[in-house]
């Protein structure tokens, strides 16, 4: 069976610092992979997603990056981090056809 | 583009009453339609999905929806709420990407609370 993993679960960093949050998937090959942000309050809202390696979409305009070095492996990254990058971070995972989307449990950022 | 309504950010139920989650959506396109689950600081869980098969869709714990074209609607009920089913329920369409991702657009989510 698949299975997502996300980490890490919470994170708290300084204003200016750098990110790196990671999403692996097992028990599939090249799925398509998305970045979700969830901000207090609000409903999920789509950062990036990809369809292949190296092949990343990116859907707002923002302090953030992604990166996909490996097929089931998907990275969220920012050199410098803003109090606005605060919220809950879900990564997910969906066939090529995209029937269904299945996420991660999700990493609490909190900048301070 | 797509998008997705929920009506209502809060509801809250009796134990053992009738749960209606609304949602209503505009597709240019007949969409797929999902309800998710989110329990505190978890992601999200598929509850059901509607992919152009039978309208009254079945999912997991006791849920069903039913797609409304009419109404543009994708509404989710519960016959009789338990107490593990208060958590935020969030509706959402995809825009049936052909090869490429298929993206989620994802309403604002409502939080059921269920209430002895």
């Amino acid at each position: 069976s698949q299975t997502i993993h996300q980490w890490p679960a919470t994170l708290v960093q300084p204003v200016g610092s750098p990110l790196s949050l990671e999403c692996t998937v097992e028990g599939t090959s090249n799925p398509n992979l998305y970045w979700y942000r969830q901000a207090a309050g609000r409903g999920l809202q789509l950062l990036f997603y990809s369809v292949g390696i190296g092949q990343i979409s990116s859907e707002v305009p923002q302090n953030l990056s992604a990166s996909r070095p490996q097929d089931r492996q998907f990275i969220l990254s920012s050199k410098k981090l803003l109090l606005s990058d605060s919220g809950f971070y879900l990564c997910a995972w969906s066939t090529i056809r995209g029937m269904s989307a299945f996420f991660g449990q999700g990493t609490r950022l909190t900048v301070v | 583009a797509q998008s997705v309504t929920q009506l209502g950010s809060h509801v809250s139920v009796s134990e053992g009453a009738l749960v209606l989650l609304r949602c209503n959506y505009s597709s240019s396109v007949p969409p797929y339609l999902f309800w998710y689950v989110q329990y505190p600081n978890q992601g999200l869980q598929l509850l059901l999905k509607y992919t152009s098969a039978a309208t009254l869709v079945k999912g997991i714990n006791g849920f069903e929806a039913e797609f409304k074209k009419s109404e543009t609607s994708f509404h989710l009920t519960k016959p009789s709420a338990h107490m593990s089913d208060a958590a935020e329920y969030f509706c959402a369409v995809s825009d049936r990407g052909a090869g490429t991702a298929s993206k989620l657009t994802f309403g604002t989510g409502t939080r059921l609370q269920v209430t002895l």
